[in-house]
């Protein structure tokens, strides 16, 4: 089974443009997460989505939104974009629920110049 | 304070040492938890996954919980080169999917 995917893998973006990062979760997973890790911060929660819809969010400013398509693909954006959004963006996918094991993608490096 | 607080490291052992790594957290609402690695470069890759308290083995790695004192640990017996890179302990609340992490332990061994 194909594990999670992320494209693009890196970006290199100018502060105040907007970005939009794409996550396909494996195959029979409905619910997908993102993280964004960087070295001072760690893996932080940025958002879930299941069903289409937005179960939880992390406490990130209102730049970052998110949605998930009918197919369980989901797509992170970040408008105008601070020099501090430069990160490895993670989506995690998991099959449904409150107890299930979360499965990493390879990450998008976003570097914001 | 951070939730789930985890020593950095970074910590060096020799080939076929016993590797200890703890995590302590704050949240007693947490009831699974997980130990991940992560080569560099590389998304996170899950290795244990535990519900409540107790041991689980697989192969050469130990994950325990203990409830009563907020502590989880991964073992891993016989350390390899290969086993050389950042562990993250993570926890997650029941009917949630955020995982909180620790800030990972940087993991060398030594041939």
């Amino acid at each position: 089974k194909a594990g999670v995917t992320q494209t693009p893998r890196y970006l290199i973006k100018t502060r105040g443009q907007q970005v939009t990062l794409s996550c396909s979760p494996i195959s029979g997973h409905r619910s997908v997460s993102w993280y964004q890790q960087t070295p001072g911060q760690g893996l932080q929660f940025l958002f879930e989505y299941f069903s289409e819809t937005q179960r939880n969010k992390g406490n990130f400013p209102g730049r970052f939104s998110g949605r998930q398509f009918s197919n369980s693909r989901s797509e992170m954006n970040v408008s105008t974009l601070e020099l501090g959004d430069s990160a490895l963006y993670l989506c995690a996918s998991s099959l449904a629920g409150g107890g299930g094991e979360q499965y990493f993608g390879p990450g998008t490096r976003l570097t914001v110049t | 304070q951070k939730e789930v607080e985890q020593d950095p490291g970074p910590l060096s052992v020799p080939e076929g040492a016993i590797v200890s790594l703890n995590c302590t957290y704050s949240n007693s609402a947490f009831q699974y938890f997980m130990w991940y690695r992560q080569y560099s470069r590389k998304g996170p890759e899950l290795l244990m996954y535990t519900y409540s308290s107790g041991n689980k083995e697989d192969g050469r790695f130990t994950a325990q919980v203990d409830k009563s004192s907020k502590y989880i640990s991964l073992f891993i017996r016989d350390s390899q080169p290969s086993d050389s890179a950042t562990y993250l302990c993570a926890m997650k609340i029941q009917g949630a999917q955020k995982l909180v992490f620790g800030q990972g332990t940087r993991l060398t061994i030594n041939p």
